[in-house]
């Protein structure tokens, strides 16, 4: 059964970082492709960043681009994501999901809540 | 960026009854591997957003035959021929053909 297990989130001030986790399990975690998806409270879906298999190409959504980071570490099965400079804009429940053209499976989400 | 347009954003629905979203994409969602990445996702209240039909009209492991999806270039839409109580929720479409990846403002699918 393929498993994303979300964690890292939580309260941090304006302008601090945070890093995020996800680790996958169920599937062969480095022939996939992965992604971030947000979701601000009471709002729909973001796109925000994603990662090839390899880890050799990534993609950023505008509004996060030189703050936020994706990596993966195919030896432990898990992708992470750095945000830098957050703010209040960026309060949201973060996902992550399989694959960057399909979106076949999610995780269960980790809310970042960013506040003073 | 692709905009992805969805219609209606409410649908109060019967159960029994059918019920159809359309989702405009403002270009062609055909990649250049000739696949065409458009997919619906089902959200229930509290809950991570669930595949139900991936690359225009195929569906998921598990998601009832009363869901089906068509469409094809930048008009695509997502059936349910007779609405169950268990199909209330938020219900999106999402593009992945063009970077960077877009979704549909979602459409809020209650019983009357």
């Amino acid at each position: 059964e393929v498993q994303l297990l979300d964690s890292g989130g939580g309260l941090v001030q304006p302008g601090g970082s945070l890093r995020l986790s996800c680790a996958a399990s169920g599937f062969t975690f480095s022939i996939s492709a992965m992604s971030w998806v947000r979701q601000a409270p009471g709002k729909g879906l973001e796109w925000v960043s994603a990662i090839t298999p390899s880890g050799s190409s990534t993609y950023y959504a505008d509004s996060v681009k030189g703050r936020f980071t994706i990596s993966r570490d195919n030896s432990k099965d898990t992708l992470s994501l750095q945000m830098n400079s957050l703010s209040a804009e960026d309060t949201a429940v973060y996902y992550c999901a399989r694959d960057t053209m399909t979106f076949s499976n999610w995780g269960q989400g980790t809310l970042v809540t960013v506040s003073s | 960026d692709v905009v992805m347009t969805q219609s209606p954003l409410s649908l109060p629905v019967t159960l029994g009854q059918p019920a159809s979203i359309s989702c405009r994409s403002s270009q062609s969602l055909v990649n250049s591997d000739g696949n065409t990445y458009l997919n619906w996702f089902h959200q229930r209240p509290g809950q991570s957003p669930r595949r139900l039909i991936y690359k225009v009209s195929n569906r998921d492991s598990g998601v009832p035959d009363r869901f089906s999806g068509s469409g094809s270039g930048t008009d695509f839409t997502l059936k349910i021929s007779r609405v169950e109580a268990e199909d209330v929720g938020v219900y999106y479409c999402m593009q992945g053909t063009h970077w960077p990846r877009t979704f549909g403002q979602g459409t809020t699918v209650d019983i009357k």
